[in-house]
């Protein structure tokens, strides 16, 4: 069955270090993959979408990679301040109406001062 | 621009009664998704709709839930009769684009349900 995998619940940083977030699949092949920000008692928050033909994405202090052969993609956090303490999630998107998205479990990210 | 709306932010119910959920989205957006997620767990789809017409139900439990999308606008999400297992957050999301497109989804704030 198909499966996402973030590599850990929670991931606890020294500001100023960069984060990296790992997100695996199996038995998918995504068009598309996503990455969201999810504050306490909020709605998920897109931050960032690669297309299965590019390998790394920017936007400001994030960056994402896209491996298809390895069934990865990294997320990272440059220059990460306490503002960035939340819960990151992937997201797969098959890239045709009848496939199905599929949400990881999300890793809890602390960046302590 | 206005952001995706949900009603009611929290709901408490007792096994066994009926609750409805509802979701405007944003203005032009073709594709809403409604989402269940359980405390510690990413969000499930439940219900994909493009326009008004239902793309992807494959989830959704239909002895129980059911879901509409009316003019192709608002959405509700009924759950009849409720059981313990149902307690989370009902997330509604929509997007501009078509389904499997690669949009982005903007969500709403979400409804708790606690089943009690």
């Amino acid at each position: 069955s198909q499966k996402i995998e973030q590599n850990s619940e929670a991931l606890n940083i020294q500001e100023g270090k960069t984060a990296t977030l790992t997100c695996n699949y199996t038995n998918y092949s995504p068009a598309y993959l996503q990455w969201y920000r999810q504050d306490p008692g909020r709605g998920p928050v897109f931050l960032l979408l690669i297309r299965e033909n590019e390998k790394e994405k920017r936007k400001e202090r994030l960056k994402v990679t896209f491996d298809t052969t390895l069934k990865q993609s990294l997320f990272h956090i440059t220059a990460s301040q306490p503002a960035d303490s939340a819960t990151y999630l992937c997201a797969l998107d098959g890239g045709s109406s009848a496939s199905k998205i599929i949400f990881g479990s999300g890793t809890r990210l602390s960046i302590r001062p | 621009e206005a952001g995706v709306a949900q009603s009611p932010r929290y709901k408490i119910i007792e096994k066994r009664q009926s609750v409805a959920f509802w979701c405007n989205p944003i203005s032009g957006h073709a594709t809403l998704y409604w989402y269940q997620q359980i405390l510690g767990q990413g969000p499930k789809l439940l219900i994909q709709f493009q326009n008004n017409g239902v793309v992807d139900d494959s989830q959704l439990p239909k002895d129980r839930f059911s879901a509409e999308r009316l003019k192709g606008v608002d959405s509700t999400l009924k759950i009849q009769p409720a059981k313990l297992e149902d307690s989370a957050v009902y997330l509604c999301a929509s997007s501009l684009g078509l389904a499997g497109a690669g949009y982005e989804q903007y969500f709403g704030p979400g409804t708790r349900l606690t089943v009690t």
